[in-house]
């Protein structure tokens, strides 16, 4: 079966620089959803997107913004990289109609030099 | 969301079965009780869900009591790849919701 897809899986930047990362959920899922995961820590959710839409945010800094494509793909934008940013960032999708839980992909890493 | 209290870690044997309880006393009427595995630098997965009494599904079982204020996930002869950290969620049944994860119990399988 087909997972939701990240890219890319592995990322170095170093501090001020600007990062992309791209999410494609599972096809037919609406819903997208982004978490952060530092070293050692449980996953933060930052945002979630619902049919093209912003449909919550959570702890995510002004420095990043995200938005979901017309074909239901999403893309976290980063901007003025800080070392704590380093982190694994996941992507889930869900179909919201279906009821479904959400799944997730197996993750960014970004690391922040 | 509801809190839930979960131990912060367990360990076991190859083989053996292991009980995880979490606590959430102030779940609520419409609250579902969720479990997730995370393996080292892998997304989270869904293993279970229930509302009350018993699920079971080919990966584990989830036992809830009657007045709801604790859960326990049952994973039956364990094996080494079950070494992972499984979190407790409790919230409403809805796959638009945000999930809120606490601290989980990383658990340690031996051989």
């Amino acid at each position: 079966a087909a997972g939701v897809i990240q890219s890319p899986r592995h990322l170095i930047k170093e501090k001020r620089e600007t990062a992309t990362l791209k999410c494609y959920p599972i096809p037919r899922h609406d819903t997208v959803y982004w978490y952060q995961q530092g070293p050692g820590q449980d996953p933060q959710f930052l945002i979630s997107f619902y049919e093209k839409m912003q449909s919550d945010k959570g702890s995510i800094p002004d420095r990043f913004s995200a938005q979901q494509f017309s074909d239901y793909h999403s893309e976290l934008n980063m901007s003025s990289l800080e070392l704590g940013d380093s982190a694994l960032y996941f992507c889930a999708s869900s179909l919201v109609a279906g009821e479904e839980t959400q799944y997730f992909g197996p993750g960014t890493r970004l690391l922040v030099l | 969301l509801a809190k839930t209290t979960q131990p912060i870690s367990m360990d076991s044997y190859e083989g053996q079965e292991v009980n995880i309880t979490c606590s959430h006393n102030n779940i609520a009427t419409n609250d579902y009780i969720t479990w997730y595995q995370q393996f080292p630098s892998q997304g989270p997965r869904f293993i279970i869900q229930g509302y009350k009494t018993k699920v079971t599904n080919e990966v584990a079982s989830l036992f809830i009591p009657a007045d709801r204020k604790s859960s326990t996930l049952s994973l039956p002869r364990v094996s080494l790849s079950d070494t992972a950290v499984y979190y407790c969620l409790v919230g409403p049944y809805s796959s638009a919701s945000k999930i809120i994860f606490g601290s989980g119990t990383r658990l340690s399988i031996r051989p």
